[in-house]
C-alpha cells in the first residue's frame, strides 16, 4: 500500500531528454503492465500522459514516451521545453486499487 | 464533452464525515462499462486514489481508507458521491472526481477539483 518511488525533482536543458523513474514492487509495477503518467501544471488537474505503460492518448505530443523494467516503470521527455515544466505523477494497478508515485517536479532550465 | 464536477462543503470539522458528490453532463453515468472514481491530493503532495463506483453500485476502495470510506451512484441525477467518516487534518486534500479512459485506471476525465479543509 505504500506510494510508489520518484525521484522529487529532475531538471533538464531545453531540447535535451530526461527520464523519471517510478519504482513499485512485486505486487504492482511487476505483476501488472498497467502503469500510467499524468503532467500537472500548477493550479490545473493532472493530465494523462501515458497509458499502459507505453501508449499515448490522442493529442498528447510523441515526445512523451514510457518503459518499465522490473518493478521500475520510466517517463522520458525528449526534446524538453518550457512547456515541460510541471509536477509528474505515475500510477500503478495494485490488485483492486491503484497506487500513486511521490511526484516529481520537472525544471527546465 | 464529458464534464465532472465537484460540490459540497469546503470546511469539515475533525471527527465530522466529508461528503462530496461528483455531478456528470455530456454522457450517462450508466452508459459505458467505466469505474468512476475519486482521487485526492494533500496541498503540496502527490496524488492518492481512494476509490473507484461502477454504475451498479460495485465498488472498490483503498486498503488504506477501507472502514472510513462510502461510494454511492444515482444514476437518475447522474451523479456519483463520496462519504469519509472519522475525518482528521490527514484528509485535507484537493478532491478529484475522474473518469477512464477505457474501463477502468488510466483516469483521462478530471474535474476541476474541491479543496477540503478538516479543521475546527
Amino acid at each position: 500500500q505504500s506510494a510508489l518511488t520518484q525521484p522529487a525533482s529532475v531538471s533538464g536543458s531545453p531540447g535535451r531528454s530526461i527520464t523519471i523513474s517510478c519504482t513499485g514492487t512485486s505486487s504492482d509495477i511487476g505483476t501488472h503492465n498497467l502503469v500510467s503518467w499524468y503532467q500537472q501544471h500548477p493550479g490545473e488537474a493532472p493530465k494523462l500522459i501515458i497509458y499502459e505503460g507505453t501508449k499515448r492518448p490522442s493529442g498528447v505530443s510523441y515526445r512523451f514516451s514510457g518503459s518499465k523494467s522490473g518493478n521500475t516503470a520510466s517517463l522520458t521527455i525528449s526534446g524538453l521545453q518550457a512547456v515541460d515544466e510541471a509536477d509528474y505523477h505515475c500510477c500503478a494497478y495494485a490488485g483492486d486499487f491503484y497506487v500513486f508515485g511521490t511526484v516529481t517536479k520537472v525544471t527546465v532550465l | 464533452q464529458l464534464q465532472l464536477q465537484e460540490s459540497g462543503p469546503g470546511l469539515v470539522e475533525p471527527s465530522e464525515t466529508l461528503s462530496l458528490t461528483c455531478s456528470v453532463s455530456g454522457a450517462s453515468i450508466s452508459s459505458g462499462s467505466y469505474y468512476w472514481a475519486w482521487i485526492r491530493q494533500p496541498p503540496g503532495k502527490g496524488l492518492e486514489w481512494v476509490g473507484s463506483i461502477f454504475h451498479n453500485g460495485a465498488t472498490y476502495y483503498h486498503p488504506s481508507l477501507k472502514g472510513r470510506v462510502t461510494m454511492s451512484v444515482d444514476t437518475s441525477t447522474n451523479q456519483f458521491s463520496l462519504n469519509l467518516i472519522s475525518v482528521t487534518v490527514a484528509d485535507t486534500s484537493v478532491y478529484y472526481c475522474v473518469r477512464p479512459r477505457d474501463s477502468f485506471g488510466d483516469y483521462q476525465y478530471w474535474g476541476q477539483g474541491k479543496l477540503v479543509t478538516v479543521s475546527s
